[in-house]
């Protein structure tokens, strides 16, 4: 089975541009969930989406956004880029409602801000 | 809010040595802990996770962790470690709010 995929690998934007990641969850998997790993820090918690609905947030500023379309997959958008936003961004996928939710992650789109 | 803490930041260690990885879990809420790994250059991957039932779970590629609530511990062990675990490893558990909280990670560097 393919595992959560990913787009792209890598992107370097400059300060004040736009960006949208792209994630596809693992087939059967309903949740995706959004990750920013930043260099020598665990991965922070960003959004997650279930069945389409914001299901949580983390503490990121309006400037990040997301979506979930029918097929599952997932957008991440980022406006008005800041050098801070450099970092690793993570999409996991799980199948909420099975009382041992496990989220299962992609290889993530390394992002440069300059 | 629930928290996870990860004691060492990096731990050197030779081949064949044992390895013991701490992680401590704040006090509330569903006990849900998981353990993954990300080798250089690749993705997250699971190493093991515990919900209920034996505190003593086996994982991939020779990994164990084990339970113990009285100390809010779920340490990661493996009896001999090998070159190829040489990778950083995170401790994660859900908040109330089904966010999944990463630890800071800890980074093993096995010397051949």
């Amino acid at each position: 089975d393919a595992g959560v995929t990913q787009s792209p690998t890598h992107l370097i934007k400059t300060r004040g541009q736009q960006v949208t990641l792209r994630c596809s969850p693992i087939s059967g998997h309903k949740s995706v969930s959004w990750y920013q790993q930043v260099l020598g820090q665990g991965p922070q918690f960003i959004f997650q989406y279930y069945e389409k609905e914001e299901r949580g947030r983390g503490n990121f500023p309006d400037r990040f956004s997301a979506r979930q379309f029918p097929n599952y997959s997932s957008e991440l958008n980022v406006n008005a880029l800041l050098l801070g936003d450099s970092a690793l961004y993570l999409c996991a996928s799980s199948r909420p409602g099975t009382g041992e939710e496990t989220q299962y992650f992609g290889p993530g789109t390394r992002l440069l801000v300059l | 809010a629930q928290s996870v803490s990860q004691h060492n930041h990096h731990v050197i260690l030779s081949e064949a040595a044992s390895l013991e990885l701490g992680c401590n879990y704040s006090y509330g809420g569903t006990v849900n802990l998981f353990w993954y790994v990300q080798y250089p250059g690749q993705h997250l991957q699971l190493l093991l996770k515990y919900f209920s039932g034996d505190p003593l779970v086996k994982g991939i590629k020779g990994f164990e962790a084990e339970f113990i609530k009285s100390k809010f511990s779920f340490n990661l062990r493996k009896p001999s470690v090998q070159w190829s675990d040489t990778a950083e490893y995170f401790c994660a558990r859900y908040n109330q709010g089904g966010k999944l909280i990463f630890g800071q990670g800890t980074e093993l560097s096995v010397k051949p």
